[in-house]
């Protein structure tokens, strides 16, 4: 079955400007969260989304946002881009996205890779 | 606050060997614990999953070790080759988040030398 997919892979935008990432799931997932990774704090979680609802976000600034759709597939946005926003953002689905006890495997995207200049 | 550790930024091991990293983590006693590869320009692939009742857990030339008193994972790949070469993650669940709320250690790149 296909893989989770991000596009667009790359992209270049200048500050101040706004970007929109889109992820779409592996068919039948329904949770979908964002990680930002960069070389000096890694993977850093953004927020998960579960059935079109934000289940945990993260601590990252207000510019920072997402949605996911009737479908799964989710978009996030990122308004007033700063030089620090220049990161490998990582979609991940997984089935479900409940609390619960059990654990739940991520499967990731490739990332799209953002050069803010 | 939770913290996880993976000591080595980087681990260099000739071929044959057997690469062991390290994943500690604090402030925190996790229901399980994951292992992930990642490739350059890639994102993480999941390896292994363990949880707090187990002690061992094995796929082909890899194995995890999992100790809750220590607070410490151990990652073993046996008979290493060059294709191991690649960064690994290891990630807990964070306290009180959903699944797909997971903390990542910042990863040890492992290079596996012919």
């Amino acid at each position: 079955k296909a893989g989770v997919t991000q596009t667009p892979r790359y992209l270049i935008k200048t500050r101040g400007q706004q970007v929109t990432l889109s992820c779409s799931p592996i068919s039948g997932h329904r949770s979908v969260s964002w990680y930002q990774q960069t070389p000096g704090q890694g993977l850093q979680f953004l927020f998960e989304y579960f059935s079109e609802t934000q289940r945990n976000k993260g601590n990252f600034p207000g510019r920072f946002s997402g949605r996911q759709f009737s479908n799964s597939r989710s978009e996030m946005n990122v308004s007033t881009l700063e030089l620090g926003d220049s990161a490998l953002y990582l979609c991940a689905s997984s089935l479900t996205g409940l609390f619960q006890s059990g654990a739940n495997v991520l499967t990731f995207g490739a990332g799209s890779r953002l050069t803010v200049l | 606050s939770q913290k996880i550790e993976q000591n080595s930024e980087a681990l260099n091991i000739q071929e044959g060997k057997t690469a062991t990293l390290t994943c500690n983590y604090t402030n925190y006693s996790p229901a399980y614990l994951q292992w992930y590869r990642q490739d350059p320009g890639r994102g993480p692939v999941f390896l292994l999953l363990i949880r707090e009742n187990e002690k061992e857990k094995r796929k082909e030339r890899l194995k995890v070790t999992f100790d809750t008193t220590l607070k410490q994972s151990l990652f073993h790949i046996t008979a290493s080759q060059p294709a191991d070469s690649a960064t690994y993650l290891c990630a807990l669940p964070r306290k009180g988040g959903s699944q797909g709320n997971l903390i990542f250690g910042k990863g040890t790149k492992l290079s596996v030398k012919p």
